[in-house]
């Protein structure tokens, strides 16, 4: 499948543990942010998002904290799975260039170990 | 991949000639775009559209033309492919523009010898 990067940050975690994944952004004008799931041969998937009027968000098994002080964002997972297992990207809207326009951070992989 | 699909899948070819990548989706999505990745660069936004005919540049542009003549398709085009352009190539859809989410198609790895 399509190799999404060879030198990612990895996260490997037991199966049945909770994974924190990090993610520092660069613009404090940043109004909306998004979490992708990749895993190997696909596209991007939809995980979870937020705007920047909230500081967290819950979805199934998935949390998203917002910390705009510092400029950071976390994806939480709650009892991962062996299906976890991908490259986790954030990315953060801004108005740029005359349109908006979502930046995408280089990924971390999540490794779940049974 | 939410209605989205991607022709071809993989593709090589030599430097000079000319590559047209397409994306198709079902959705009836008023936006479209054209992204490239590639190691340590995450996703690239390359060209994307608002509406038929209706087309812009995104950060990485240069090398690449796109045409939307229908609402279901997307056309990228590489006039004279470069090894540079090696890279996979996802088209993404959405309702509300980049301010909003996006789903991804399958991917196009392209390899330009």
């Amino acid at each position: 499948g399509e190799s999404v990067g060879l030198h990612l940050p990895t996260l490997s975690v037991q199966e049945g543990d909770n994974s924190i994944i990090n993610c520092a952004y660069s613009n404090s004008a940043s109004d909306y942010f998004i979490w992708y799931k990749q895993e190997s041969g696909k596209g991007p998937q939809f995980i979870i998002d937020i705007r920047s009027n909230m500081d967290k968000r819950q979805g199934q098994r998935v949390t998203v904290l917002l910390n705009k002080t510092v400029k950071h964002l976390s994806l939480q997972i709650a009892a991962t799975q062996p299906g976890d297992s991908a490259v986790y990207f954030c990315a953060e809207n801004l108005f740029s260039g005359g349109y908006n326009k979502l930046i995408f951070g280089a990924g971390t992989r999540l490794a779940v170990h049974p | 991949d939410a209605g989205i699909t991607q022709s071809p899948r993989h593709k090589v070819t030599e430097t000079g000639t000319p590559v047209t990548l397409r994306c198709h989706q079902t959705e009836n999505h008023r936006y479209m775009y054209w992204y490239r990745q590639d190691p340590g660069h995450g996703l690239r936004l390359i060209h994307y559209s608002y509406g038929v005919k209706d087309t812009d540049k995104g950060e990485v542009s240069d090398g690449y033309s796109v045409s939307r003549s229908k609402t279901e398709d997307f056309l990228l085009t590489l006039e004279s492919a470069t090894s540079s352009q090696t890279s996979v190539y996802f088209c993404a859809i959405g309702d509300l523009g980049q301010g909003d989410e996006q789903y991804f198609g399958p991917g196009t790895r392209l390899t330009v010898t």
